[in-house]
């Protein structure tokens, strides 16, 4: 157990709607990171936010949007769902901004039908 | 750009050593890390090296840097059934984020 926790643990919904995923990280840790595991483009980087604020963004399409919360939780929305959105969503967080250690949570399975 | 590659697929037998290799490309990457993927679970940080050493041994995992020729191995001795999974070489980031560059994973599965 890495102390990173995620929820739900799998969501199913239809093309055209809105969820939101939501990750608590470990006890201290102040970034949190959002990755997208997916068959055809393999683990990949979304954002990173750390103590509250946006630090990087990376393959993030404009549908999605996240944000970290003064209780250091983060939510990633994503919205207008396609079929492509399907994929497996993970948090990590770590101690520092430049976090070398990044703990992962064990995911949010998205499917879209 | 960032790029890390990696095999598909290595099946070993118990007992033996397994190992696992991966090339990057970023040569500003600060750490090196593998991470371990079961089946229906997150990734589990196994190990991770810094850019300026050469070797880093933890138990039964031993990993191996080459800077010159940006490659990295994961070693694993005495590799066991509960080895199975797919592990992933990652990197991080040249820029402040320290966001990681995953490669696609190796199966590795271990035959009794």
């Amino acid at each position: 157990d890495s102390g990173v926790t995620q929820t739900p643990k799998h969501l199913i919904t239809a093309t055209g709607q809105r969820v939101t995923l939501r990750c608590s990280p470990r006890s201290g840790d102040l970034s949190v990171y959002w990755y997208q595991q997916s068959l055809d483009q393999g683990l990949q980087f979304l954002i990173q936010y750390y103590n509250g604020e946006e630090r990087a963004k990376g393959n993030i399409l404009e549908r999605f949007s996240a944000q970290q919360f003064p209780d250091l939780h983060s939510e990633l929305n994503l919205s207008s769902l396609e079929l492509g959105d399907s994929a497996l969503y993970f948090c990590a967080s770590s101690v520092r901004l430049q976090g070398n250690e990044q703990f992962f949570g064990p995911g949010t399975r998205l499917t879209v039908l | 750009g960032e790029d890390v590659e990696q095999s598909l697929f290595l099946s070993v037998r118990e007992g033996d050593s397994s190992v696992i290799n991966c090339t990057y490309t970023d040569s500003s990457s600060t750490y090196l890390y593998w991470y371990k993927q079961e089946p229906g679970a997150g990734l589990q940080l196994l190990t991770y090296i810094f850019s300026n050493m050469d070797m880093k041994q933890d138990q039964r995992l031993t990993v191996l840097l080459n800077k010159k020729d940006k490659h990295l191995s994961l070693r694993i001795a005495d590799t066991q059934t509960g080895d199975s999974a797919i592990y992933f070489c990652a990197e991080s980031s040249g820029d402040s984020s320290y966001k990681l560059i995953f490669g696609s994973g190796t199966r590795l599965l271990v035959r009794p």
